[in-house]
């Protein structure tokens, strides 16, 4: 596709239970990221993947958060025994470089119950 | 921890004037600053980005001034339209990180026809 991809768009689920979400950035770009933006307040950093080196693991806020990039390409947030506070948009983009234009995908909008 | 300050919170102006985001950062190192533009349920778009060695950007209506000394930059819009309505975001790079960008909490710009 022509832009940063999102999958599920939607997620609702139970406290305690695990959740997988992906990315797919655009094709050809070396780095992505992943933010959390909760309702109406800025872009939380996450996790950053650049090429083949270990990842940026800086953001995560608990080890119930984790993140893989295979191939260099797509990319799966997995958040282990969600929490209400998890409950947030999750954004994945990519650029072609380093500090880069950052291209933004749509989101998945995470409820926990 | 490295710090983006942003301000104001909330910014109203009649179309046609100017608006001014200013936005502060901690680290002395950072060399890469954007400027996202989020529409309500859309996602963040890089509107214009200036690196340390540039003190001024320009692109049409928009323009990015740099201030590495006091550690600040500001984003000027000028005759500004509705449609410029929404949440601006600043951003700064951190040392240390190969690609992690810090984000202020975010300017609401309303635009009054």
């Amino acid at each position: 596709g022509a832009g940063v991809s999102q999958s599920p768009s939607n997620k609702v689920t139970e406290k305690g239970k695990d959740v997988e979400l992906r990315c797919d950035p655009i094709s050809g770009h070396t780095a992505l990221y992943w933010y959390r933006q909760s309702l109406g307040q800025g872009l939380e950093f996450l996790i950053y993947f650049q090429g083949n080196s270990a990842p940026d693991k800086s953001g995560l806020p608990s080890d119930r958060f984790s993140a893989e990039r295979t191939g260099g390409s797509v990319s799966t947030l997995t958040i282990q025994r969600t929490q209400q506070e998890d409950s947030a948009v999750y954004l994945c983009a990519s650029s072609l470089e380093v500090f880069g234009r950052q291209f933004f995908g749509p989101g998945t909008r995470l409820t926990v119950l | 921890g490295e710090n983006v300050e942003q301000h104001p919170s909330t910014l109203s102006v009649q179309e046609g004037d100017s608006a001014v985001i200013k936005c502060t950062y901690s680290d002395s190192a950072s060399n890469y600053f954007p400027w996202y533009k989020q529409e309500l349920g859309k996602r963040p778009q890089l509107i214009i980005d200036i690196r340390s060695n540039v003190g001024e950007k320009k692109d049409q209506r928009i323009a990015v001034t740099l201030n590495k000394t006091a550690k600040h930059f500001s984003l000027h819009i000028t005759e500004t339209q509705p449609e410029d309505s929404a949440v601006y975001f600043c951003a700064a790079s951190i040392k240390g990180s190969q690609g992690n960008l810090i984000f202020g909490k975010g300017t609401k710009l309303s635009v009054k026809p």
